[in-house]
C-alpha cells in the first residue's frame, strides 16, 4: 500500500500564482521527501525535511511538516510554466532499511 | 559516471520473452533501489540492496522478477516470461546510506510487452 497519499491529484494555476500540494502519510518517519519528474523523465530530489523540523525553505520552494497529522505541504509560490511536472513526496520510515516509499503524485500545470 | 545510469532506455519485446535492464550507481552509493512505474502512476518498489546486507525483495510482484547487484556497483533486473502487464518504466535510484538522504534517480528503461 503506499504510505504518502498526494491531493489534489491535479492542479492547473495560472503563472504567478502558488501552487499548494499535500502530503498524509500512515507510519512515524525519519523524514519526508519531495521530488519533481518531467514527462518521459526520472525524478529529481527537491527537498527533505526530517521529523523534527516543522518548516523548510529552498528558493521559492516551502515544504511544512506536522508529525501529528501525518502530513505535510509543499507550496511553489510564483509559479513558473517550467513548473509543470508531476510532484511525489516519498517517506523514509522509522527503523533500518527503509524502502522510500512514494505517493501516486501530483500533476501541476502551470498556464502561462 | 557522474549521475545514475540505466540501459536499455527503450526496450520492445514479445510477451514470453526475458528481458534484463541494467543500473550503474553512482560510485560509493551503497543504497540501490528498483521502482516500476506504469503509465500515469505513482512509483511501485520492487526490490532494495544495501551494502552486503541480503536485498528486501518484498515489493517484486511474482517469481518471474529477480535482480542482481554486484558488491556495490551494478545491479541487472530480469523479468521472465513477459507479460504484457509488464510494460511499465523501470526506475533505479541510489544514495549513500539506506537510511537517509536523497534518492538519486536515473532515466528509467521503458519497457513495453507487445
Amino acid at each position: 500500500s503506499q504510505q504518502g497519499e498526494e491531493d489534489p491529484q491535479a492542479l492547473s494555476i495560472q503563472e504567478g500564482e502558488n501552487a499548494t500540494m499535500n502530503c498524509s502519510y500512515k507510519t512515524s518517519i525519519n523524514n519526508l521527501q519531495w521530488y519533481r519528474q518531467n514527462s518521459g523523465r526520472g525524478l529529481v530530489h527537491l527537498i527533505l525535511i526530517r521529523s523534527n523540523e516543522r518548516e523548510k525553505h529552498s528558493g521559492r520552494l516551502r515544504v511544512t511538516l506536522d508529525t501529528s497529522k501525518k502530513s505535510s505541504s509543499l507550496l511553489i509560490t510564483a509559479s513558473r510554466a517550467a513548473d509543470t511536472a508531476s510532484y511525489f513526496c516519498a517517506t523514509d520510515r522509522t527503523g533500518a532499511n527503509s524502502k522510500l516509499t512514494f505517493g501516486k503524485g501530483i500533476t501541476l500545470s502551470v498556464r502561462p | 559516471g557522474a549521475g545514475v545510469s540505466q540501459s536499455p532506455s527503450n526496450k520492445v519485446t514479445e510477451k514470453g520473452k526475458d528481458v534484463e535492464l541494467r543500473c550503474d550507481p553512482i560510485s560509493g552509493h551503497t543504497a540501490l533501489y528498483w521502482y516500476r512505474q506504469r503509465l500515469g502512476q505513482g512509483l511501485e518498489f520492487l526490490i532494495y540492496f544495501q551494502g552486503n546486507s541480503a536485498p528486501d525483495k518484498s515489493g517484486l510482484p511474482s517469481d518471474r522478477f529477480s535482480a542482481e547487484r554486484t558488491g556495490e556497483s551494478v545491479s541487472t533486473l530480469t523479468i521472465q516470461r513477459t507479460q504484457q502487464e509488464d510494460s511499465a518504466v523501470y526506475l533505479c535510484a541510489s544514495r549513500t546510506t539506506g537510511f537517509t538522504g536523497e534518492l538519486f534517480f536515473g532515466e528509467g528503461s521503458r519497457l513495453t510487452v507487445l
